[in-house]
């Protein structure tokens, strides 16, 4: 088994403040997915990444950067926070050795802005 | 593009009863893989079941099963005796196969709601 940890928890920011997220797995999974999930909705795509250096744009990707330095870690930045916004930011990882596919999601950073 | 829909935004049973989510999909691809996912009140989103389309049997894992009807693309999540726990939102969600790595298109969720 594995576990995928994202820091901080909670993170509050100011109106234009750049805001980094970070996410590491040791499922020595090869793609990371980074989602945005608003209350009471579900997730949309922001960036993925297929191996380390490699960077895809999802559905969301505009005011976000993201940085994938090495396998097991993959980094979201905030460009310039919004404010009164609110949201849960998801990391997952997934694989396709053995036909798995199915992504494993960490526990989320909650984004507040002032 | 593919697409999934849930039409149910909420739904709620007591407890020990058998419920079932409905899920509809579009896509292009002959061959495909259908998922469901639950989202408990903490936010933690943990997989549930697994279904690939050229399988004939529907999946079950525990008290979870897939009523999966290929000709009208619906997967349905079928949860037998339920409990307390199983109170949560439920997603389903398609792999898309971009070439180079997975994406999943989720559906907007399900919130199951299980009364004692």
């Amino acid at each position: 088994g594995g576990i995928i940890t994202q820091t901080p928890k909670f993170l509050i920011g100011q109106e234009g403040q750049k805001l980094t997220l970070k996410c590491q797995q040791n499922f020595n999974h090869d793609t990371m997915y980074w989602y945005r999930q608003d209350s009471g909705k579900g997730l949309r795509l922001i960036y993925y990444s297929i191996t380390e250096n490699d960077l895809q744009k999802g559905d969301l990707s505009e005011g976000y950067d993201a940085s994938r330095e090495k396998k097991s870690s993959f980094s979201l930045t905030v460009t310039s926070a919004q404010k009164n916004e609110m949201a849960v930011f998801l990391c997952a990882s997934s694989t396709r050795d053995w036909g798995t596919y199915e992504q494993y999601f960490g526990p989320g950073t909650r984004l507040t802005v002032l | 593009a593919q697409k999934v829909t849930q039409t149910q935004t909420s739904i709620s049973v007591m407890e020990k009863t058998t419920v079932t989510m409905d899920c509809v999909y579009e896509t292009q691809d002959s061959s495909y893989f259908l998922f469901w996912y639950k989202q408990t009140a903490s936010g933690e989103i943990v997989f549930l079941i697994r279904q690939d389309s050229y399988k004939k049997e529907n999946a079950t894992v525990g008290h979870y099963s897939l009523n999966f009807q290929k000709p009208k693309s619906s997967i349905g999540l079928i949860i037998t005796a339920t409990q307390i726990e199983d109170s949560a939102v439920y997603f389903c969600a398609m792999r898309e196969d971009t070439g180079g790595a997975d994406r999943l298109t989720f559906g907007k969720g399900t919130q199951l709601i299980i009364q004692p």
